[in-house]
C-alpha cells in the first residue's frame, strides 16, 4: 500500500540549532503538505507543495519537494522554542482510483528544543 | 469565522458499546474527512465524505462507519468499541476532496 516514511523520529536541539526533518514516500505524490501539531493540540497546516523540485519558504521554514515528487523535507533555521512540536508530513498520491482525496500521514519527527 | 468544532472534547466508553463523535466544517467548506491518531502516531485517515456520501476509505474495519449532513456537518460512529480503539479522533474539512485540510481540536476517546 502507500507509505510514507518521515526520519527522525525524535531531535532534540538547542535553541539556535537547526532542524531537518526527511519524508519519503514509496509512490509519486501529487502533492504533499506539512504540518505541526504542538503537545496536546492538533495538526496546524502549514504549507503545500505541488511542483517538482518545487522550494517554498516561511521566515526561518524551508520546504522542499523532490525532483521525483516521492520525497520531501522541512528545515528550520535557528530554532526558538516556540518552535517544539511535532511535524508531519502528508502526501496525496496521484489522482485517479481510490487515492483522490486520501491524505497519508508521515509518523512524524518530535522536535524538542532546549533553551 | 469559524473553523472546524467538534464534540464532544473527551469521552469515556467501556468495551462493546457505540460512541458517535460530531463535527462542523469550516464555513465554506464542503468535505470533511475523518482521522484515528493513536498516542505518538500519526493520523490514520478513516474516511472522507462529500455531497453527504463516502467517497474515500481507509484501511478501518465496517464498524467505523459516518454520515454527513445536508449542512456540511458529519458524525463518526463506532460500534462494538474495543481497547485499541482509544486514540484522539480529529475532523477535517476542506472545499472539495484535494483542497488543504484545516484539523479541528479532536475528540479523545478512551475505552476501558
Amino acid at each position: 500500500g502507500q507509505q510514507v516514511m518521515q526520519i527522525p523520529q525524535y531531535q532534540h536541539v538547542q535553541e539556535g540549532e537547526d532542524f531537518t526533518t526527511y519524508c519519503n514516500s514509496s509512490t509519486t505524490l501529487s502533492n504533499i503538505q506539512w504540518y505541526k501539531q504542538r503537545p496536546g493540540g492538533h495538526p496546524v497546516f502549514l504549507i503545500q507543495l505541488v511542483k517538482s523540485g518545487e522550494v517554498k519558504k516561511q521566515k526561518r521554514l524551508t520546504f522542499q519537494f523532490g525532483e521525483a515528487k516521492k520525497n520531501s523535507s522541512l528545515h528550520i533555521t535557528a530554532t526558538q522554542t516556540t518552535d517544539v512540536g511535532t511535524y508531519f508530513c502528508a502526501g496525496r498520491h496521484n489522482a485517479g482510483g481510490t487515492s483522490y482525496g486520501k491524505l497519508t500521514f508521515g509518523q512524524g519527527t518530535i522536535l524538542t528544543v532546549h533553551p | 469565522d469559524a473553523g472546524v468544532t467538534q464534540s464532544p472534547t473527551h469521552l469515556i466508553k467501556t468495551r462493546g458499546q457505540q460512541v458517535t463523535l460530531r463535527c462542523s466544517p469550516k464555513s465554506g467548506h464542503d468535505t470533511v474527512s475523518w482521522y484515528q491518531q493513536a498516542l505518538g502516531q500519526g493520523p490514520q485517515f478513516i474516511f472522507q465524505y462529500y455531497e453527504e456520501e463516502e467517497r474515500q476509505r481507509g484501511n478501518f474495519p465496517d464498524r467505523f462507519s459516518g454520515h454527513q449532513f445536508p449542512n456540511y456537518s458529519s458524525e463518526l460512529n463506532v460500534n462494538a468499541l474495543l481497547l485499541g480503539d482509544s486514540a484522539l479522533y480529529l475532523c477535517a474539512s476542506s472545499l472539495g476532496a484535494r483542497d488543504i485540510q484545516y484539523f479541528g481540536a479532536g475528540t479523545r476517546l478512551s475505552v476501558l
